[in-house]
């Protein structure tokens, strides 16, 4: 069974730096064609996917937040870790982590984790 | 950036009623290669992450009901709920995979009449 989970700060203060670590099980990240990507959903409305990585430490990031992504992964901790820098009040809203499956879609998701910027 | 657009914006059904939903996209997500839609919807009720409900617009994941199917090809798709229960009452959305970045439709919210 596969498990994920956010943490992270629930408040960050404008131009700081988000920092959000995904702890997940019931699966490798060195399995060929596996990645954990990092999905957000502002208050009320869509979802926006953000980053991804793959299994080969291949990378993808959302062109909208471009350079203010980073995705890292420990494969031996079983863990995925999403910096943003220079957040906005803009960047307020839920962060899930999730699954990406050899077929390319997200199969499983975690709770996520709610984070406000505000001053 | 292929757009996905949903209709409608929100929909209320009867107990048992059927119920359609609408994901047009902006470019065809169908890999020719492999004859398969890389389109995905997702149900997400109300203070809960999105799940998975169908993947390849046609395949319904493990242990989802069969009142859920989707159909569709390229550029347009649905999710179609046979008889709609109490427990469907979400916001459905479709997920494009097949091109970065990666989009989300701007889903279809589900509620009981």
């Amino acid at each position: 069974q596969i498990t994920l989970k956010e943490s992270g700060p629930t408040l960050v203060r404008p131009t700081q730096t988000l920092t959000l670590s995904c702890a997940f099980s019931g699966f490798s990240l060195s399995t060929s064609g596996v990645g954990v990507g990092w999905i957000r959903q502002p208050p009320g409305r869509a979802l926006e996917w953000l980053a991804t990585i793959y299994w080969n430490d291949d990378k993808r990031y959302s062109p909208s937040l471009g350079s203010r992504l980073t995705i890292a992964k420990d494969t031996f901790k079983n863990q995925v870790v999403l910096t943003v820098t220079n957040v906005h009040p803009v960047d307020t809203g839920t962060y899930y982590c999730a699954h990406f499956t050899r077929s390319g879609h997200w199969d499983s998701w975690g709770q996520g984790t709610l984070v406000t910027v505000s001053s | 950036d292929i757009v996905l657009t949903q209709s409608p914006d929100s929909l209320t059904v009867s107990l048992g009623e059927g119920a359609t939903l609408s994901c047009k996209s902006s470019q065809s997500v169908l890999y020719t290669s492999t004859n398969k839609n890389y389109l995905a919807w997702y149900q997400q009720k109300s203070g809960q992450p999105p799940k998975l409900l169908i993947y390849w617009a046609s395949t319904r994941e493990s242990g989802v009901p069969d009142r859920f199917s989707g159909n569709g090809s390229a550029t347009d798709f649905t999710l179609t709920i046979s008889s709609l229960q109490a427990e469907d009452v979400a916001v459905y959305y479709c997920h494009q995979y097949h091109r970065l970045p990666l989009t989300f439709g701007g889903g279809t919210k589900v509620e009981i009449k």
